[in-house]
């Protein structure tokens, strides 16, 4: 079992560029969760999916962020228009059900420059 | 709201001394309690998983506790070495949050040869 795969590991992006995060959860979990880290802060929930839905998007900005989990195929976390401020690791999470605890990937760092 | 809050901030200790990181959370309606360790610059490894019906885990040098009605936790780490210098985090699952993670800040520590 490889874990929960995330790439890229490093993304740098220009101002007003798009950035695709994706997630592969482990085998077998189907509730996948995006949370993100800024400079010197601590994590910080962003979207709950289970497959083809979206449970909870409370933590995401409301704005130019979006999430998907597709029946086939990775966990997608997607950022329009990107932002100075969007600078920051982004993790996935995934668990086969809650009570279990959940196993992070190593993220993606992403600089917008 | 789930608040949880990790003190010390930060800790130096030398090599082969015990030590106890603390934790507490605001809303004891818990599902259960995760430590994790993040070395810089890396993702989350989960350390220990503590249901809210258990009062302890203990892996290898980690022991951790959990007194789910005053709302603490405590990793205990023995004799620690060198390579126990990371971030640790302690984060809970619970019924006013829904599945997600609510985290807190972390404990700097730093082990000295």
């Amino acid at each position: 079992n490889a874990g929960v795969m995330q790439n890229p590991r490093h993304l740098v992006r220009r101002r007003g560029q798009e950035a695709r995060l994706r997630c592969s959860p482990m085998k077998g979990h189907s509730h996948v969760y995006w949370y993100r880290q800024l400079p010197e802060e601590g994590l910080k929930f962003m979207v709950y999916l289970q497959k083809e839905n979206i449970i909870d998007e409370s933590g995401m900005p409301k704005e130019r962020f979006s999430a998907e989990f597709p029946k086939e195929g990775p966990s997608i976390l997607r950022i329009q228009q990107v932002v100075r401020g969007d600078s920051a690791a982004y993790f996935c999470a995934s668990s086969e059900l809650p009570i279990y605890g959940y196993t992070f990937g190593s993220g993606t760092r992403l600089t917008v420059v | 709201k789930q608040e949880v809050t990790q003190i010390p901030a930060a800790l130096s200790v030398p090599e082969g001394e015990n030590l106890v990181l603390n934790c507490s959370f605001t809303d004891s309606a818990i599902y259960n309690l995760q430590w994790f360790r993040q070395d810089p610059g890396k993702g989350l490894t989960s350390l220990l998983l503590i249901q809210s019906s258990q009062r302890e885990q203990t892996s290898g040098r980690l022991n951790a506790s959990l007194d789910k009605s005053s709302g603490r936790s405590t990793l205990y780490i023995a004799a620690s070495q060198p390579g126990d210098s990371a971030t640790y985090l302690c984060a809970v699952s619970g019924e006013t949050s829904g599945s997600r993670l609510t985290f807190g800040e972390g404990t700097q520590l730093t082990v000295n040869p």
